[in-house]
């Protein structure tokens, strides 16, 4: 069974923290995404990895970035956390040629 | 500018009956649309797909139909079950192989009542 697992599903930090989110997959995607849902907004893409230490910019990646050491591990960081960045952040796969994406369980950030 | 979007917020239906739900897309050379369903509590769940060579696929109780003309994307449920309630996303296909990113809209809530 494909698997996209996030290491939190709740998290609350204060202004100013660097926030660290994790995801693996188990299914030896290339691809991988990071997104963040806020409510009337729909999924909004920040980052995305076709490839070991490679990434590239989404729609909104302003005050994250990103890091891909492993094939299976992408991983979301908030430099300087502020309450703007309160959100649901979910975490997604893919194979290189195919545009289905598989999701994680998501990550409710709270910063106050 | 590139959106995709949905036409109304909320779907309330009839447990049993048909439910539809529309989706626009802006973005003529999108070669391939999902949707995509997210219950309470856990990420999006792919549904069915579609390339844009075709007009209509189906799959268990669900159908997706997609017109080019005037860019719209619909995706049919039938007869509607309590466990169909959730939030629906369509998303389009944006750019080729390794670049390939998928833009989602903003969701439609589908509520089924007993």
């Amino acid at each position: 069974d494909v698997k996209v697992t996030q290491s939190s599903r709740y998290l609350v930090k204060r202004t100013g923290e660097k926030v660290f989110l994790e995801c693996v997959q188990d299914m030896d995607h290339e691809n991988m995404f990071w997104y963040r849902q806020d409510p009337g907004l729909g999924l909004r893409l920040i980052y995305f990895s076709y490839d070991v230490k490679m990434k590239e910019k989404g729609d909104i990646p302003e005050g994250y970035s990103v890091s891909r050491e492993k094939k299976e591990r992408f991983s979301l960081i908030l430099e300087s956390a502020s309450t703007n960045q309160t959100s649901m952040y979910l975490c997604a796969s893919s194979l290189v040629y195919t545009n289905e994406q598989f999701f994680g369980p998501g990550t409710r950030l709270t910063v106050l | 500018g590139e959106s995709v979007g949905l036409h109304l917020p909320t779907l309330s239906v009839q447990e049993g009956d048909n439910s539809i739900i529309n989706c626009a897309y802006s973005n003529s050379a999108s070669d391939y649309f999902i949707w995509y369903k997210q219950e309470s509590g856990k990420g999006p769940q792919f549904i069915i797909d579609i390339r844009s060579n075709m007009d209509k696929r189906q799959g268990q109780r669900v159908t997706v139909l997609l017109n080019k003309t005037v860019k719209h994307l619909s995706l049919q449920i039938a007869a509607t079950q309590p466990g169909d309630s959730a939030v629906y996303f369509c998303a389009e296909n944006r750019g080729r192989g390794a670049n390939s990113k998928l833009t989602f809209g903003k969701g439609i809530t589908l509520s089924v009542r007993p």
